[in-house]
């Protein structure tokens, strides 16, 4: 049974800092996606992540694959209170069903 | 036209009550979801469907009743729910072939079951 770990559960962080979240996961998954969630939303997708070494980069933030180590990171520059969220690691199995299996989840906070 | 619409958005229903969630996507995608998340946890998977079969039931209480009556449409039929089932209820759609097996979410469902 595939499980997906993320740390840390909660991040409290200030303005203009970096830092970076870790997903973790059991058995075999090629397929890693990186979701963020606001309060009371839905989930808004932020990367796909479809093989080795894989990087990935959309404004302040950064994915990467490694799928020897079982390992994505989600890396965070110079963070801005917008980016305040839940943001959620998920590993895909059973191509075909796109069959998600999810992280704790992490709950980033910006402060000013 | 990257929507998942998911109606109604929000439902309050009594435990002796039948409601109908309903999805809808007109990416052509032939994978479609139905997720459950409650409050401050990650979404579950609960049931899958492939070409308008379901493929995967993560042994869901059979309340939960699943039906994909054409490619675009998902309905997800409630009855005799529970207070614990209260919770947000997530569409989601997917290609079944191709490069990039993406899911994309409706905005959701918020259930509450009194």
């Amino acid at each position: 049974e595939l499980k997906v770990e993320q740390n840390p559960l909660f991040l409290s962080m200030q303005e203009g800092k970096n830092y970076t979240i870790y997903c973790n996961y059991s058995t075999t998954s090629d397929r890693l996606y990186w979701y963020r969630q606001d309060p009371g939303k839905s989930l808004e997708s932020l990367f796909v992540l479809l093989s080795n070494g894989a990087v990935k980069q959309e404004g302040r933030l950064m994915a990467s694959l490694d799928t020897k180590a079982r390992l994505s990171t989600l890396h965070i520059t110079a963070a801005v209170h917008d980016l305040s969220a839940t943001y959620f690691c998920a590993a895909g199995t059973n191509f075909g069903n796109e069959k998600l299996t999810f992280g704790t989840g992490t709950r980033l906070t910006i402060i000013p | 036209d990257t929507e998942v619409t998911q109606t109604p958005k929000h439902l309050v229903m009594g435990m002796t009550n039948k409601k109908s969630l309903k999805c809808e996507q007109h990416m052509g995608h032939r994978a479609m979801y139905w997720y459950k998340q409650k409050a401050k946890k990650p979404p579950e998977l609960m049931f899958v469907y492939s070409y308008e079969k379901l493929s995967i039931n993560e042994s869901v209480p059979s309340r939960f009743s699943p039906e994909c009556p054409n490619s675009s449409l998902l309905n997800l039929h409630l009855h005799a729910l529970q207070p614990e089932d209260s919770a947000l209820y997530l569409c989601a759609s997917s290609q079944v072939s191709g490069a990039i097996p993406e899911a994309f979410f409706g905005q959701g469902t918020r259930l509450t079951v009194v």
